[in-house]
């Protein structure tokens, strides 16, 4: 079954970091674009981040650029989303996303998500 | 960045009615764009890709389509499990933008 699988969600303080892992089952991990999307409790989704298949490639939104980095482990089939000086604003639902065929595609696969909380 | 912007923001209708949402870009974006439908608590699930191609699995009443930078999703006769909101998405350049979001209640 293909399948994502997200962890490493909770509360952490305004300026803490943490670090979202992405699992990745019943499909060749490698071959593809992966991509990180949140959403902020009652709001809309937010493209965050996204990764080319061997890591060459990132590209992110400006609101996070220079404090989230995106990453991956083909060997582990995971992808990685570390976040450094959290503010309130972050606190969403993060989910890790496969791209479908080509990076100008959509997001075929999704995982349940991992909610990221940023309070004091 | 390229602003997706969706109408209308909500809408109520009936089982069996022909639902349209509409979705404007800020700019030319060829036909790279996508369409999800999300229900509460669940993620985002993908309908339509590259503007028109359906996603495997998708059941063929969802259709999309393109005119410049106008795109629609029309779903041709509403099923019950078709309540939720709908999400367009531009995949033509960095920033990826999310339009923001079309709930589709029971009328």
């Amino acid at each position: 079954e293909v399948q994502l699988v997200e962890s490493g969600g909770g509360l952490v303080q305004p300026g803490g970091s943490l670090r979202l892992s992405c699992a990745a089952s019943g499909f060749t991990f490698s071959s593809f674009w992966m991509t990180w999307v949140r959403q902020a409790p009652g709001k809309g989704l937010e493209w965050v981040a996204r990764i080319k298949q061997d890591g060459s490639e990132k590209h992110y939104v400006d609101s996070v650029k220079g404090r989230f980095t995106i990453s991956r482990d083909n060997a582990k089939n995971s992808l990685y989303l570390q976040m450094n000086s959290l503010r309130a604003e972050d606190t969403a639902v993060y989910y890790c996303a496969r791209v479908h065929l080509s990076p100008w595609d959509g997001f075929d696969i999704w995982g349940q998500g991992t909610m990221v909380t940023v309070s004091s | 960045d390229i602003q997706m912007t969706q109408s209308p923001s909500s809408l109520s209708a009936s089982v069996g009615d022909r639902v349209t949402i509409t979705c404007r870009a800020s700019q030319s974006i060829s036909s790279y764009l996508n369409w999800y439908q999300q229900k509460p608590g669940r993620a985002p699930k993908l309908l339509i890709y590259a503007a028109s191609s359906l996603q495997s699995g998708v059941p063929s009443r969802f259709s999309g389509s393109a005119s410049g930078t106008d795109f629609t999703l029309t779903i041709s006769s509403l099923q019950p499990e078709d309540f939720a909101t709908y999400y367009c998405q531009q995949s033509y350049s960095s920033p990826l933008t999310f339009g923001q979001g079309t709930k589709v209640e029971i009328k």
